[in-house]
């Protein structure tokens, strides 16, 4: 079974600049969730995409946006890039099941994004 | 929101145990795990313990949960140099959330 592919694996865009990233879930996993990590944050919740809406949100600028796609792929875009949003973004893939249950989140390699 | 913490780092000798400490503020998380990340990879899971056990071993690992002083660990007994890594522990709320550590690097020397 093909894992969590996400692309591009690395990128460099220039302040203002808007990106996209694109994650790949597991075949039969239909909740994608992004993370991003850097040095000093650590890794941090992005938002949740379950059946193409938006499930969970964590404390980002709404320059950070993203979408679930009918095959369960996922795409995060960023917009007006600063030089803060440099980072390794994580997708992870899950099936979820419901509530509190156990749902383990299969991680992706990430696309590290350099902002100049 | 939920927060959780963990050491910095852990230095260890080859074939030692390593236990690494975590420690979460939400009493109502549900499921605690453990990660690991290698470089320029993503995060693997390690294991996993729900909020109702005190103690789960998986061949080298045991996690041991002490909920009421909401502290988490994870010892791997006989630790190798391919288990030089950091190492993230994360808690899950009710929905799909979790909540990651800073993370632990550990170094092991031979």
């Amino acid at each position: 079974k093909a894992g969590v592919t996400q692309t591009p694996r690395y990128l460099i865009k220039t302040r203002g600049q808007q990106v996209t990233l694109s994650c790949s879930p597991i075949s039969g996993h239909r909740s994608v969730s992004w993370y991003q990590q850097t040095p000093g944050q650590g890794l941090q919740f992005l938002f949740e995409y379950f059946s193409e809406t938006q499930r969970n949100k964590g404390n980002f600028p709404g320059r950070f946006s993203g979408r679930q796609f009918s095959n369960s792929r996922s795409e995060m875009n960023v917009s007006t890039l600063e030089l803060g949003d440099s980072a390794l973004y994580l997708c992870a893939s899950s099936m979820r099941s419901t509530g509190g249950a156990h749902n383990e989140q299969f991680f992706g390699p990430g696309t590290r994004l350099t902002v100049l | 929101g939920e927060d959780v913490e963990q050491s910095l780092f852990l230095s260890v000798r080859e074939g030692d145990s390593s236990v690494i400490n975590c420690t979460y503020t939400d009493s109502s998380s549900t499921y605690l795990y453990w990660y690991k990340q290698e470089p320029g990879a993503g995060l693997q899971l390690l294991t996993y313990i729900f909020s109702n056990m005190d103690m789960k071993q998986d061949q080298r690992l045991t996690v041991l949960l002490n909920k009421k002083d909401k502290h988490l660990s994870l010892r791997i007994a006989d630790t190798q140099t391919g288990d030089s890594a950091i190492y993230f522990c994360a808690a899950k709320n009710a929905g799909n959330m979790l909540t990651f550590g800073g993370g632990t690097r550990l170094m092991v020397k031979p």
